[in-house]
């Protein structure tokens, strides 16, 4: 069964900084794998997305990386702003679903 | 961009009633669209899969008849919650996908916010 799972839970950094989110799945079966933000008691708006045959995305100051054979993803978020606070999730695609990490709960404080 | 419209956005019902959730794609077609549950600080889980013009699969465990689930057109998908009690309290989301599901990225509506009292 996949198991997706974001470390850290929780991250609190100052305006400014680069940022690692990562992102680690059990089962390397993906068709893709999605970057997500979710803002508090709203729904998903959709990042970035990688194809299980690419390596990385980038969309501004985001950039997502995959590494399939490793079950690993990382979201990086250069020169963070307080508007960047919010829940990022990641979630795997197998068989036309997604399953979804936790998520990370960043703040970025000015 | 792919917009996926869900209404209402908060709904507060008594116990034993039930409560339609719609969700839409309004400038394209879906002929499938997800069904996910989210309790605070936790992760979305899926609860069906809706095919228009057919019957919803249900994941493991979501019980059919108390979440009811329609998708009579390709812009319409809804959920019914039969009977409703505290413990279907929750945060529902809907997702819709405008083309191939294994290789285009998914659209989430805002969600409806469910208390049960």
């Amino acid at each position: 069964k996949q198991e997706v799972t974001q470390i850290p839970a929780a991250l609190s950094v100052p305006e400014g900084e680069n940022l690692v989110l990562n992102c680690s799945f059990t089962d390397s079966a993906i068709y893709n794998l999605q970057w997500f933000r979710q803002d508090p008691g709203k729904g998903l708006t959709s990042l970035l997305l990688i194809q299980s045959s690419q390596r990385e995305q980038t969309s501004g100051r985001l950039n997502a990386s995959l590494d399939k054979s490793s079950g690993r993803s990382t979201l990086y978020i250069a020169a963070s702003q307080p508007g960047d606070s919010a829940t990022y999730l990641c979630a795997v695609n197998q068989g036309g679903k997604l399953i979804f990490g936790q998520g990370t709960e960043l703040s970025v404080k000015p | 961009g792919a917009v996926v419209s869900q209404h209402p956005s908060r709904v507060i019902c008594k116990s034993g009633t039930s409560v339609k959730i719609e969700c839409r794609s309004l400038d394209f077609q879906a002929t499938t669209m997800f069904w996910y549950r989210q309790f605070p600080k936790q992760s979305l889980m899926l609860m069906a899969t809706s095919n228009e013009g057919s019957k919803a699969t249900y994941e493991q465990g979501v019980e059919k008849d108390k979440f009811l689930i329609n998708h009579a057109s390709l812009t319409l998908s809804t959920l019914t919650v039969t009977s409703a009690h505290p413990e279907d309290s929750s945060f529902y989301i809907c997702s819709a996908s405008e083309g191939d599901l294994y290789n285009s990225p998914l659209h989430f509506g805002n969600g409806t916010r469910l208390t049960v009292t």
